[in-house]
């Protein structure tokens, strides 16, 4: 089955703590990219990769890291997480970056930063 | 820059009664627009896609939406609403050429009375 997979599905953690949100996908998509999602503000870009070894940032890069070493696999890198960084992320591919394809998302992942 | 309003964040109908979602775009090429829908705990699911070629676009699940060039607009409609519809809906509008950054909006949660 074509799928967006991510893990954990839920994470608590402590201010502070390095953690790292995985991200693979199988449809051999070069596009991947990293949402957060917050009530009222819908979704935001956080990074995207148009293919291995090429990332960029989104609108909110900030106190995030990404790295695509393979192109199936895109993990999202919270090296000291802040209460700010609680939230709901998701992870997309694409088949190209052309914007016209739409996307696949992964089922998310919650996480609770105290 | 491109984006996409959602007017209302938050919609109610009756069970069987006709479901409209709002979305206005903002571009300054033509764009491509896009309707998500989100199922509790779940990722966002591509409804349907308009990418320049018929006006009027079907999706999945009965719904389809229009795009008026006149009114900036790329409404969500189905005739009649079921109790399965009720999640939260996002409209998203990106651009062609080249990497095209897809801007969502700030989502509208149906609710279905029964």
């Amino acid at each position: 089955e074509a799928q967006v997979t991510q893990n954990p599905r839920y994470l608590i953690t402590v201010t502070g703590k390095k953690l790292t949100v995985t991200c693979s996908q199988n449809m051999n998509h070069e596009y991947m990219s990293w949402y957060r999602q917050d009530p009222g503000l819908g979704l935001r870009q956080i990074y995207y990769s148009m293919n291995v070894e090429v990332t960029d940032k989104g609108d909110v890069p900030e106190g995030y890291k990404v790295s695509r070493k393979e192109k199936r696999n895109f993990p999202l890198i919270l090296e000291s997480p802040s209460p700010n960084q609680t939230s709901l992320y998701f992870c997309a591919s694409s088949f190209q970056a052309t914007g016209t394809g739409g996307y696949t998302f992964g089922s998310g992942t919650r996480l609770t930063v105290v | 820059a491109q984006s996409v309003t959602q007017l209302g964040s938050h919609v109610s109908v009756s069970e069987g009664a006709l479901v409209l979602l709002r979305c206005n775009y903002s571009s300054s090429v033509p764009p491509y627009l896009f309707w998500y829908v989100q199922y509790p705990n779940q990722g966002l699911q591509l409804l349907l896609k308009y990418t320049s070629a018929a006006t009027l676009v079907k999706g999945i699940n009965g719904f389809e939406a229009e795009f008026k060039k006149s009114e900036t607009s790329f409404h969500l409609t189905k005739p009649s609403a079921h109790m399965s519809d009720a999640a939260e809906y996002f409209c998203a509008v990106s651009y062609s050429g080249g990497y095209q950054k897809v801007t969502f909006g700030t989502g509208t949660k149906l609710q279905v009375i029964p």
